[in-house]
């Protein structure tokens, strides 16, 4: 069974840091490409970033260039995200989302975990 | 960016009736192999979203098949033939044509 399971969110002060990760299992982490997806509270889906199978390649939506980064490792089955520089606009739950290909992905999402940016 | 726009933004159904929600994008989604990775995706309340349909019309494993999807170039639409309670919740679209992949604002279900 496909699983991913995403852990360090919390609460943060506005220019503070934090790093997610997403654990995988059930499946050949090293051949998909990952994802990080977010959702402000009451607010739809957003694109983040995404990592290709052997993370040699990384994109990031602009709002989040330069302050987050995306990794991975696949020795362990997790990918990461890095989060600098956070301020409130950032606050949000995170989803690590499954892709086959750059261009083809979504087919299974974590539970996500909730990133709170505030004094 | 290309942006999604969906309609209607608040769908409410009766029980067993169809529904329709229509996706269009600022610009043609056809990528250069030829498909248009126009996705739809389902949260229901209080869970992650879960994909439903991929590539306009692809519908993934599991999902029932009083999901349909279709369109081309820029205009798509998400049918459900029969609505059923376990329907309720948020469903929105997504390009992964054109980088940033884009989603539109979702479109919530409701029952009557």
């Amino acid at each position: 069974e496909v699983q991913l399971v995403e852990s360090g969110g919390g609460l943060v002060q506005p220019g503070g840091s934090l790093r997610l990760s997403c654990a995988a299992s059930g499946f050949t982490f090293s051949s998909y490409w990952m994802h990080w997806v977010r959702q402000a509270p009451g607010k739809g889906l957003v694109w983040v970033s995404r990592i290709n199978s052997d993370g040699s390649s990384t994109t990031y939506a602009d709002s989040v260039k330069g302050r987050f980064t995306i990794s991975r490792d696949n020795a362990k089955n997790t990918v990461y995200l890095q989060m600098n520089s956070l301020r409130a606009e950032d606050t949000a739950v995170y989803y690590c989302v499954r892709g086959r290909l750059s261009i083809l992905w979504g087919d299974y999402w974590g539970q996500g975990t909730l990133v709170t940016v505030s004094s | 960016d290309v942006v999604m726009t969906q309609s209607p933004l608040s769908l409410p159904v009766t029980l067993g009736q169809p529904a329709s929600i229509s996706c269009r994008s600022s610009q043609s989604l056809v990528y250069t192999d030829g498909n248009t990775y126009l996705n739809w995706f389902q949260q229901r309340p209080g869970q992650s979203p879960r994909r439903l349909i991929y590539k306009v019309s692809n519908r993934d494993s599991g999902v029932p098949d009083r999901f349909s999807g279709s369109g081309s170039g820029t205009d798509f639409t998400l049918k459900i033939s029969r609505v059923e309670a376990e329907d309720v919740g948020v469903y929105y679209c997504m390009q992964s044509t054109h980088w940033p992949h884009t989603f539109g604002q979702g479109t919530k279900l409701e029952i009557k």
